[in-house]
Formats: C-alpha cells, structure tokens, sequence
C-alpha cells in the first residue's frame, strides 16, 4: 500500500520569507498527486494536482507553485510567504488499484508570522 | 454547482451511544470518501464508497445513489472516535470536492 512522506511536520516562517515543502510517496508509482491546504476552522482546498513529471494544474490563484521534479516527490513552494499562506498542508495521492483511492500524508502545519 | 453539504457541524454524545453522520451532494458522483481527521490534523481514509454499503469494525457507511445522501455510523462510541469526519465526494474526475466536516466528540 502507499506510504506518504511530508516534512518538516511544523513551520513557523516570517512574512515575506521562502517555503519549501516537500512530499514523496512510497508503494506506488506513476500516482496522482495533490496538495491541499486547511484554513484554521475550514475545510480542505484543492491547491495544485499533478498527474505527471513536470505536470501541474493550479485550482486557485495564490502566491504558491507547485513542482514535480520526480515521480513520486511533489514540492509545494513560495517565493515570499503572507500571513494568509498560515494553514495545514496536505499531500495526497492515488492509489494504485483504482484511480479513485485517495491517501493522506501526515500534513505540516505552517504558520507565517 | 458540485456541492457537499455535511451534517450535523459539531456532535457531542455520551460514551456508547450510536453516531450518524450525514453527507448529501448535488449531483451524480462516482466516488464518495469518509475521511476521519484527529486532533494532530492526519487525516485516515476511512471509506470509499461508490454504491450500496460498507462496514469496518464499529463503522458503517451506507450510500443512496438516488437520494445523493451518504451516512457514517459508529456503533457503540468510545472517547477515542473523537475526531473531525469529512465527506469527500468525486463528481466524475480525478479531484475530491470536500464537506466541512463534522467535529465530534464523544464523553467517558
């Protein structure tokens, strides 16, 4: 089965400062891959999904970017980080069976200060 | 619009008693996932369901592809079930459209 790897766990970064999370995936290859991110007290958003090396689809407009350098390594990045970016962020992929599993990394919970 | 729409928001029920959950979406959907999210923010995939039903241990979840309404049951609750459970559902692509989830607490 998938085993997903995110790190660092927390983040606390100032504003204006870079990010760099990253997310690799073990048991599977060739998956689908998200990030998402929850709001304190929201639900979770798509951000970005990748069905591919080099292959990302942004959902919504934001300072972040997404890059898939590998297969199964998926990096979410900022250039200079807002106080809005603050949230907990999740990997996810597909499963291998059936396009319609989906696995959760661990999540890393940034906060911009 | 593709919605998700979960209810109750927030559910505190004594130790052992049984929890339902609901989940209705707004049009036809190929997949619905109930996801179990813990304090620390992991969240388990709990179920995927696409018709009919399922049962793991003390959970159930049931789908009714023509009324569009999903529910998650606990049997015989316990302090641990404490947790936020979301409803995903996937209207017919690769992306998961979410519900706000249902916090709920359970008491010794």
């Amino acid at each position: 089965s998938q085993t997903i790897h995110q790190w660092p766990a927390t983040l606390v970064q100032p504003v204006g400062s870079p990010l760099s999370l990253e997310c690799t995936v073990e048991g599977t290859s060739n998956p689908n891959l998200y990030w998402y991110r929850q709001a304190a007290g929201r639900g979770l958003q798509l951000l970005f999904y990748s069905v591919g090396i080099g292959q990302i689809s942004s959902e919504v407009p934001q300072n972040l970017s997404a890059s898939r350098p590998q297969d199964r390594q998926f990096i979410l990045s900022s250039k200079k980080l807002l106080l809005s970016d603050s949230g907990f962020y999740l990997c996810a992929c597909t499963g291998q069976m059936t396009a319609y599993e989906q696995y959760f990394g661990p999540g890393t919970r940034l906060t911009v200060t | 619009k593709n919605e998700v729409e979960q209810s109750p928001q927030n559910l505190t029920a004594q130790e052992g008693e049984f929890i339902t959950i609901n989940c209705s979406y707004s049009v036809g959907i190929s997949a619905l996932h109930w996801l179990q999210q813990h304090p620390g923010g992991g969240i388990v995939s709990l179920f995927m369901l696409s018709s009919g039903k399922k049962k793991h241990g003390r959970l159930i979840a049931t789908i009714n592809i023509q009324e569009k309404h999903s529910s998650l049951h606990i049997t015989a609750s316990h302090p641990r079930d404490s947790a936020v459970y979301i409803c995903a559902v996937r209207f017919g692509n690769e992306k998961l459209t979410f519900g706000t989830g249902t916090r709920l607490t359970i008491i010794p």
